[in-house]
């Protein structure tokens, strides 16, 4: 049972441009959202998080927007760069000593 | 300050035999979690321990398994290997146990099952 889905599953922008990815959730106990990015050959990277009591994140040209009611939350890059072509994964944990569950990832290309 | 290692980089095996996987966490960092990657699949969770006990595991059948050792290092055997086990298997160490605390990925293990 897959506990946050992801989409889309890759995504070709061009640069300048805006890419969003996107992450829905079932489970209301989730409470803590980050995102990672991995480029090939490395392992992923913490990129920006958020808290359900905020709506929405940004840092630089990342920003998170999240839809409690809707139990979505979405990413943003604004100015889209040929650097941010990687791997983006959304996440999801609760209260407690649980893991991080990810979603299936989303390949970004940013071409010029 | 060194990040995570993850040891070997790359292996080869052939159906039947088994594996171990090596991870040496941050300095510091008493949580090594295990995760399994594959193109289809995403990052999927194996498990993870801290201060050498299991606090969580993924729905991975027996013949996956781990050990954390006094010094955080942790090791994880795949025993009697699967063609579906070729994958890249990612270890991620962080300060403290559970959801919240960043956690800092190794470059990963690749292994091809043939």
């Amino acid at each position: 049972q897959q506990q946050v889905k992801q989409s889309p599953q890759s995504l070709i922008v061009q640069k300048g441009g805006i890419s969003i990815i996107n992450c829905a959730y079932e489970n209301t106990a989730f409470d803590y959202f980050p995102w990672y990015q991995q480029f090939p050959g490395k392992g992923p990277a913490l990129l920006i998080a958020i808290r359900p009591d905020v709506s929405e994140k940004k840092e630089g040209r990342f920003t998170i927007s999240f839809n409690k009611s809707a139990k979505q939350f979405s990413l943003h890059i604004m100015d889209s760069q040929p650097g941010d072509s990687a791997t983006y994964f959304c996440a999801a944990s609760m209260e407690g000593n649980t893991p991080l569950v990810f979603g299936k990832g989303t390949r970004l290309s940013v071409i010029a | 300050k060194a990040g995570v290692t993850q040891t070997p980089r790359y292996l080869i095996k052939t159906r039947g035999q088994q594996v171990t996987l090596s991870c040496s966490p941050i300095s510091g960092h008493r949580s090594v979690s295990w995760y399994q990657q594959t193109p289809g699949q995403g990052l999927q969770f194996l498990f993870e321990y801290f201060s050498e006990t299991q606090r969580n595991k993924g729905n991975f059948p027996g013949r996956f398994s781990g050990r954390q050792f006094s010094n955080s290092r942790s090791e994880m055997n795949v025993s009697t290997l699967e063609l579906g086990d070729s994958a890249l298997y990612l270890c991620a160490s962080s300060l403290s146990s559970g959801r919240t605390g960043e956690l800092f990925f190794g470059e990963g293990s690749r292994l091809t099952v043939l």
